[in-house]
């Protein structure tokens, strides 16, 4: 059985510092992985893809991935109230997305 | 471009009724996957299609079915509805060659 594990928090940061969200998962086999922002109500959207070991940076989000210690995390810089959401954390490997429950994000003004 | 729609947007039914959720992938994806989200859960995988064909399925009992149509829109069933079937159903379609999913906005479904 597959697993992602994440922290369901929630995290609480201040406007401006930088939210740290990690997940990990079980299968050694997993090639990619995705993180989603969901908002309440709404449906997943995605932030970001990570394939290699080593960050990956778009605008304010850096997607970090360690394949030997099975281990991925998102770094927001300069956190927004706007951020506040759940992020979803997934893993694919010749099998359709696993998903984390996800952790709650708050970022406080 | 348009993304991935769904509808209906919300539903209520009783429990031992039917129903049909109905999902258009992106223009030019192929592939299309439906997902059951509980509440403070993340997204469970419960079938994917390719051209037509099925390529997975989730732990879901037989009650679940689904199918794609030529053009790639796709239906999801599910039969004599149980309490716990709650939740909101996503779909998503994903480029050829990719695993990335693109999520529409989801079917609410309630059920009494």
């Amino acid at each position: 059985q597959k697993e992602v594990e994440q922290n369901s928090g929630p995290l609480s940061v201040p406007e401006g510092a930088i939210a740290s969200l990690n997940c990990t998962y079980s299968d050694r086999v997993s090639q990619s992985f995705f993180w989603y922002r969901q908002y309440s109500g709404k449906s997943p959207e995605l932030i970001m893809s990570i394939y290699s070991n080593g960050d990956k940076e778009d605008g304010r989000f850096t997607a970090q991935l360690n394949k030997a210690s099975q281990y991925v995390s998102l770094l927001i810089r300069d956190s927004q109230p706007s951020d506040s959401a759940t992020y979803l954390c997934a893993v694919a490997g010749n099998t359709p997305l696993v998903f984390g429950k996800g952790t709650r994000l708050s970022v406080i003004a | 471009d348009a993304g991935v729609t769904q509808s209906p947007t919300h539903l209520i039914k009783t429990r031992g009724q039917h129903v049909t959720l109905r999902c258009s992938p992106i223009s030019g994806h192929k592939s299309v996957s439906w997902y059951q989200q509980v509440l403070g859960q993340g997204p469970q995988f419960i079938f994917q299609y390719y051209e037509k064909e099925e390529r997975g399925r989730g732990n879901f009992p037989d009650r679940f079915s689904a199918r794609q149509f030529p053009n790639y829109s796709s239906e999801l069933n599910v039969n004599a509805l149980l309490l716990g079937d709650s939740a909101l159903y996503l779909c998503a379609s994903s480029p050829d060659g990719e695993e990335t999913q693109y999520f529409g906005p989801g079917t609410r479904l309630l059920v009494l």
